[in-house]
């Protein structure tokens, strides 16, 4: 069967400071991979999606990158964090479009990052 | 664009009531929905998906929703309430042409249950 994993679980960064949040899916080859943001009462913002190694999109402009450096590693970072980058950050992964794709997405467990 | 509304980002019943989420939803394509539920502190799980088969779709932990075109809704229900079923719930709609592996989640709705 197929696992998600993120970590940290949970993360107190200072203002300023980098960061580095980790995903990995098992039990499945080349999926679709996504990270989303949810903020305190805004609902799942999606951040970036991967098809593929090496290949990123991403829908908001922010503070934020992410880089898929193996097909089941998806990786989000940041320079230099900012208040506004607080929240919950979850990590999820679709079956690639292939002749019968599911569409659903599986979540991971999420980290709770807190700016300080 | 697609996209979903959830009418009520806050819901309460009783313990042992019925349980109504509503989910009215827009698509350029013959829709695939979904709907979630998070518990605090935890990530997203899937209760069910609609894919054009059945109308009426059962999930997990005895949820079920009904598919209706002529009314644009998928709204997700439960016969009797548990204590265990106070979470946040999300529906969700994917997305058409480019982004068709993309979904658009409404805003959600938290449901209470009263002992």
């Amino acid at each position: 069967s197929q696992t998600i994993h993120q970590w940290p679980a949970t993360l107190v960064q200072p203002v300023g400071s980098p960061l580095s949040l980790e995903c990995t899916v098992e039990g499945t080859s080349n999926p679709n991979l996504y990270w989303y943001r949810q903020a305190a009462g805004r609902g799942l913002q999606l951040l970036f999606y991967s098809v593929g190694i090496g290949q990123i999109s991403s829908e908001v402009p922010q503070n934020l990158s992410a880089s898929r450096p193996q097909d089941r590693q998806f990786i989000l970072s940041s320079k230099k964090l900012l208040l506004s980058d607080s929240g919950f950050y979850l990590c999820a992964w679709s079956v690639r479009w292939g002749r019968t794709p599911g569409y659903e997405q599986y979540f991971g467990p999420g980290t709770r990052l807190t700016v300080t | 664009a697609q996209s979903v509304t959830q009418l009520g980002s806050h819901v309460s019943v009783s313990e042992g009531a019925l349980v109504l989420l509503r989910c009215n939803y827009s698509s350029s394509v013959p829709p695939y929905l979904f709907w979630y539920v998070q518990y605090p502190n935890q990530g997203l799980q899937l209760l069910l998906k609609y894919t054009s088969a059945a109308t009426l779709v059962k999930g997990i932990n005895g949820f079920e929703a009904e598919f209706k075109k002529s009314e644009t809704s998928f709204h997700l229900t439960k016969p009797s309430a548990h204590m265990s079923d106070a979470a946040e719930y999300f529906c969700a709609v994917r997305g058409s042409g480019a982004g068709s592996y993309q979904l658009t989640f409404g805003k959600g709705t938290k449901l209470s249950v009263i002992p």
